[in-house]
C-alpha cells in the first residue's frame, strides 16, 4: 500500500473562513510534507514533519498552520487566506532515512479562495 | 537555493515514438526520482535511483543516475496516448527522509495519435 489520502479533493473558501486540509498515510512513514503547487509549476515545499515534529518551515505565512496529531495524520489549518493562495495543495510522506526514502504524494486538494 | 534544469520544457510526439528528457544540476545528489503528474492529480512516482551509474527500468520507462551524480535522464519507449502528462525530475541531497526534494520545472508531454 503506497497510498496517501487527502481530503477534501476540492475546497472553495472565503477570505474570512477557517478550514482544514487533511492527509493520512498508513505506510509507517515518519516524514510528512505539505507542498503548494500553482498551475504549470513544480510543487513548492511548505512544511516538513519528522517524527511528528515540525522540522522545516519554508517561511510560510502564519495564515497556514500545520499540525501532526500522530504519525499517520497531517493537517493544514487555513485562516484568512488570500485569492493568490488558490492552488493545488499536496501532501506527501516518506521513510525517515536511507535508500527508499522517496516521497509518495496524495492526490491533492484543489483550493480556491474567493 | 538548489536548482534542477529539466529539458525539454515541452514535447509533441507521434504515438509509437520514443521520448527522452533529462535533468542537470550544479550540485551532487544522492537520490534522483522521476514523477508523472496528470492534470488535477498528485505526482506519481515512476522510478527512483540511488547509485551513480544506476540504470533502472519500469515497463517502457528507463532512467539513469548520471556518473557525476549531477544529472539523470528518463526515456519512454513506444509512447502511447496515456503517457500524456507532466514529468518532473526531483533530486535529494541526502538519503534522509526529511531532506526536501528539489524539483525540476517539468516536461509537458503531448502524444498525437
Amino acid at each position: 500500500d503506497t497510498e496517501v489520502t487527502q481530503t477534501p479533493k476540492h475546497l472553495v473558501m472565503g477570505m474570512t473562513n477557517k478550514k482544514s486540509l487533511k492527509c493520512e498515510q498508513h505506510m509507517g512513514h515518519r516524514a510528512m510534507y505539505w507542498y503548494k503547487q500553482k498551475a504549470k509549476k513544480p510543487p513548492e515545499l511548505m512544511f516538513v514533519y519528522s517524527y511528528e515534529k515540525l522540522s522545516i518551515n519554508e517561511s510560510v505565512p502564519s495564515r497556514f498552520s500545520p499540525e501532526c496529531p500522530n504519525s499517520s495524520l497531517l493537517n493544514l489549518h487555513l485562516h484568512a487566506l488570500q485569492p493568490e493562495d488558490s492552488a493545488l495543495y499536496l501532501c506527501a510522506s516518506s521513510r525517515d532515512r536511507g535508500p527508499g526514502a522517496e516521497a509518495f504524494f496524495g492526490q491533492g486538494t484543489r483550493l480556491t479562495v474567493v | 537555493g538548489q536548482q534542477l534544469n529539466q529539458s525539454p520544457q515541452s514535447m509533441f510526439i507521434q504515438e509509437g515514438e520514443d521520448v527522452s528528457m533529462n535533468c542537470t544540476s550544479s550540485s551532487i545528489f544522492n537520490t534522483w526520482l522521476w514523477y508523472k503528474q496528470d492534470p488535477g492529480e498528485g505526482p506519481v512516482l515512476l522510478i527512483a535511483l540511488y547509485k551513480a551509474g544506476e540504470l533502472t527500468s519500469n515497463g517502457r520507462l528507463t532512467a539513469q543516475f548520471g556518473i557525476t551524480r549531477k544529472d539523470s535522464f528518463l526515456n519512454i519507449s513506444a509512447s502511447i496516448p496515456s503517457d500524456v502528462g507532466i514529468y518532473f525530475c526531483a533530486g535529494q541531497l541526502r538519503n534522509s527522509g526529511n531532506t526536501p526534494l528539489v524539483f525540476g520545472k517539468g516536461t509537458r508531454l503531448s502524444v498525437i495519435a
